[in-house]
């Protein structure tokens, strides 16, 4: 299967500051790059996707860049709200990066 | 659109005994997957169908593990002699195409004492 690695493990930030987590891949087989939050006792959810045909995509305060040369691709927050708080996780070939805690403190 | 549903939310064996967990996907989608999730880790995958052939299944995943889907909608997972280190959350996702977001259930919660 795929291997992503996902950094950082942790992450706190001021409310209102910029967040970003980035996954590194080692290949290229699927040009489907989505993130996904859980929250506390919920379940993971999409919160945004790209194709490798384009290299940015972005959904009011959330972005998700694509570099497929340096295969890598990073989630944006900007202007982070308390409840950003979750885990974000990166996903390749169906298989989910170790995560990132996000904690926005108010 | 129901959304993924599993059954049961809770299960509670004790070690050595089997169990059985259902999955019913979202009605049009094609690809169904297994993950396993221990608390403060990322789901695992197990294993995932396209329609009702099981095309990959984790190197990780014993044999004890085994997961059908006969007819190409509900799916189960079983697990055959459970063991403390089976207690996890076990989830259920479907998705249309191996390139659209992956819909989860809400669960199964396994305890093995």
């Amino acid at each position: 299967g795929e291997n992503v690695e996902q950094h950082p493990s942790t992450l706190s930030v001021q409310e209102g500051d910029s967040a970003v987590i980035k996954c590194t891949y080692s290949d290229s087989a699927s040009n489907y790059f989505p993130w996904y939050k859980q929250e506390l006792g919920k379940r993971p959810q999409l919160i945004i996707d790209i194709r490798s045909n384009v290299g940015e995509k972005k959904d009011q305060r959330i972005a998700v860049t694509l570099n497929k040369t340096a295969k890598h691709f990073s989630l944006h927050i900007t202007e982070t709200q308390p409840e950003d708080s979750a885990v974000y996780f990166c996903v390749r070939d169906m298989r989910f990066g170790a995560g990132t805690r996000l904690t926005v403190k108010p | 659109d129901t959304g993924v549903s599993q059954d049961p939310r809770h299960k509670i064996t004790k070690r050595g005994q089997n169990v059985t967990f259902r999955c019913d996907p979202i009605s049009e989608h094609n690809r169904l997957y297994w993950y396993r999730q221990t608390l403060g880790q990322g789901p695992e995958f197990l294993t995932y169908f396209q329609n009702e052939a099981q095309l990959e299944k984790s190197r990780l995943l014993s044999d004890r593990f085994s997961a059908e889907r006969p007819k190409g909608s509900f799916s189960t997972l079983e697990i055959q002699r459970t063991e403390q280190g089976d207690s996890a959350m076990y989830l259920c996702a479907s998705s249309l195409t191996d390139r659209s977001p992956l819909h989860f259930g809400n669960g199964t919660r396994l305890t093995v004492t």
